[in-house]
């Protein structure tokens, strides 16, 4: 079945650390997504890529990176700049062109130690 | 500032009735909106999308309004379940954009037996 892999589900930084998130999907999608959720809040981009070898920043990149070498994979990276970095993250997938529904992982729980 | 609002509290209703979600916008055109299921600890899920030229869209017990002048979708599960408990999104998606999404706070709907 085709979809979309996040690991680890829970994660654990401790301070001064930096940790990557894996996104993997096998739905041949061009444009891949990350996001944070915080309780009550909705999803908040943190950057997105339309294209292999390329991306860019969404509403919150400070703190973060990513790299999108392959089409099926888009890691985030959470930097020690990240100050406040405990969130539920998702990575997203969808067709490039607008009006298409994104596909999600099931997301990762980043906690600090 | 550009905002994005649904009902804050959750949503409480008896199995059978009607629910209806609200889901209303400030400064913006946008060009279609999505709406999506999130269950605990999970992914959203896409449900249904609406284009600025649509009034209504219809999916089995599901019904998507989009009103333009009023700035607002509205989202009704008729004939409501308990599994259809849940945290319901509302996503815009703005012209030139790709697919890139807006997305709302989610309202949380209960359903009792």
């Amino acid at each position: 079945d085709g979809g979309i892999t996040q690991s680890p589900k829970y994660l654990f930084r401790k301070e001064g650390q930096n940790v990557t998130l894996s996104c993997e999907q096998n739905l041949n999608h061009d444009a891949m997504y990350w996001y944070r959720q915080d309780p009550g809040q909705g999803l908040r981009l943190i950057y997105y890529s339309q294209i292999v070898n390329d991306f860019q920043k969404g509403d919150i990149a400070e703190g973060y990176s990513v790299s999108r070498e392959k089409k099926e994979s888009f890691p985030l990276t959470v930097t020690s700049a990240q100050k406040n970095p405990t969130a539920f993250y998702l990575c997203a997938s969808s067709i490039s062109r607008g009006n298409q529904p994104q596909h999600f992982g099931d997301g990762t729980r980043l906690s600090i130690l | 500032s550009q905002k994005i609002e649904q009902n804050s509290e959750a949503l409480n209703i008896q199995e059978g009735k009607t629910a209806t979600l609200t889901c209303n916008y400030t400064n913006y055109s946008p060009a279609y909106l999505q709406w999506y299921r999130q269950d605990p600890g999970r992914g959203p899920v896409f449900l249904l999308l609406i284009r600025e030229n649509e009034k209504e869209k219809r999916k089995e017990r599901l019904k998507v309004t989009f009103d333009t002048t009023l700035k607002q979708s509205l989202f009704h599960i008729t004939a409501s379940q308990p599994a259809d408990s849940a945290t319901y999104l509302c996503a815009l998606g703005i012209y030139n954009q790709g697919g890139k999404l807006i997305f709302g706070q989610g309202t949380e709907l209960s359903v009792k037996p």
